[in-house]
This record gives structure tokens, sequence and C-alpha cells, in this order.
């Protein structure tokens, strides 16, 4: 268990709806970063957010949001859901930023009919 | 641009043999981050390793060790005696001192251990 908690563990929508994906780090971790995982694209980097800002941005498309709150758990907003938005999305934490490790959530499987 | 290349895609072993997984590296920067995680048929992504890229030494933890050489920009990764719990994904990953500062991850390479 690495500590950093996602929910749901799965959901299953219709194209056109929007969904929202929780992740809460582990204690003590001030990064929050957000991947995608789908069979075409591999693993790819989303979006970081640090202490409530966002830090770094990655291959996120423009329907697609985050945030990060002030007791550090995130959200990442899905809009406008397409078939081939059907993946895997991991949260990830670290105590700080790129140089330390992430420690990856369980992960949410969307899956868009 | 940083670039992770792991050109197994898919490795089958019999239990006990011992198995090398290859990552080679591409990046500009003298200052980097190298890791290993597992992914078991459950989908979550377990952190095995991490190294930096000012610290050659290769590491051994029980049945797994990793050679890091930066003259070949490679990050290997042995699994000794081959167990059928090792069956996974593994994927090597890299982050950098500038550009994204986020992880690059490979494809990965599927290890099935046979009983």
């Amino acid at each position: 268990d690495s500590g950093v908690t996602q929910t749901p563990k799965h959901l299953i929508t219709a194209t056109g709806q929007r969904v929202t994906l929780r992740c809460s780090p582990r204690s003590g971790d001030l990064s929050v970063y957000w991947y995608q995982q789908s069979l075409d694209q591999g693993l790819q980097f989303l979006i970081q957010y640090y202490n409530g800002e966002e830090r770094a941005k990655g291959n996120i498309l423009e329907r697609f949001s985050a945030q990060q709150f002030p007791d550090l758990h995130s959200e990442l907003n899905l809009s406008s859901l397409e078939l081939g938005d059907s993946a895997l999305y991991f949260c990830a934490s670290s105590p700080r930023d790129y140089t330390d490790t992430q420690y990856f959530g369980p992960g949410t499987r969307l899956t868009v009919l | 641009a940083q670039k992770v290349t792991q050109a197994q895609t898919e490795i089958s072993v019999v239990e006990k043999e011992d198995v090398t997984l290859d990552c080679v590296y591409e990046t500009r920067d003298t200052t980097y981050y190298l890791f290993w995680y597992k992914q078991p048929p459950s989908g979550e992504l377990v952190f095995l390793i991490r190294r930096n890229s000012f610290d050659e030494q290769n590491e051994i933890s029980g049945r797994y060790s990793w050679n890091f050489q930066k003259s070949t920009s490679s990050f290997n990764f042995t699994i000794t005696a081959s167990q059928v719990v090792d069956s996974a994904v593994y994927f090597c990953a890299l982050s950098e001192d500038t550009g994204r500062r986020a992880l690059t991850f490979g494809s990965g390479t599927r290890l099935q251990v046979q009983p």
C-alpha cells in the first residue's frame, strides 16, 4: 500500500459526460501528479500540482482540468468525454517535486461507452 | 527531449531462470533521476528503485539488481532466480532537471514467469 488513495476504483460513463476523479496524497506529500495509461499511448504525464498551485503540465487535453485543495487532495475533471478517453488514470504523490520518488495510487479505470 | 526505450516488449522465462530487463534513456541534462516501477496484474504501479545520475553504484536488493551505466545511457534490471510472483509489466522511467520535470515512462516490458 503506497499510502495514496484514489476514488472511485472504476467508472463507467457515456460519451459527452463529465466525471471527477479524486486523489488523496500520502501524508506529508505536497505534490500530486496525474497520469493516464492507455493501450495506444502508454503512461503519460498529465499535470502536477504543488501545495495548491499548478507546477507542470504535460499532454493534458483542454477538456481536462485539475485542482489541488487546501487539504492537498486533488481532483481531475474530465468533460465532454470521448471513447478514446477510456483509460486507467493514476495519481501519484511526492514530498516536494520531480526530484523525489513518486508513489502511485491504485488508479481509476474509466470506461466511456 | 527526454526519452526512455524498453525494446523488449515481452519476455517469457521458466521459474528460477535469471532475466534482465533493458532500459535505455536519452536526456540532455547532466542531472536526472531514473526509476523502475512494477505493474502486477492487479494494476497498481509499485515503486522498485530510484537512481540519481551522479550515483553510478549498482544496487542489489534480494533477488533484484540494477546496473546503471552512464556511458551507454542504460539502467538495466536483473531478477535472479525468477518466481511466478515476478510476473508483471515493468516500467523504466526518467525525470530530469529541465523540461517537463515529470516522469517519462518507457513502454514497459511484460515478464511472464512460467512455473
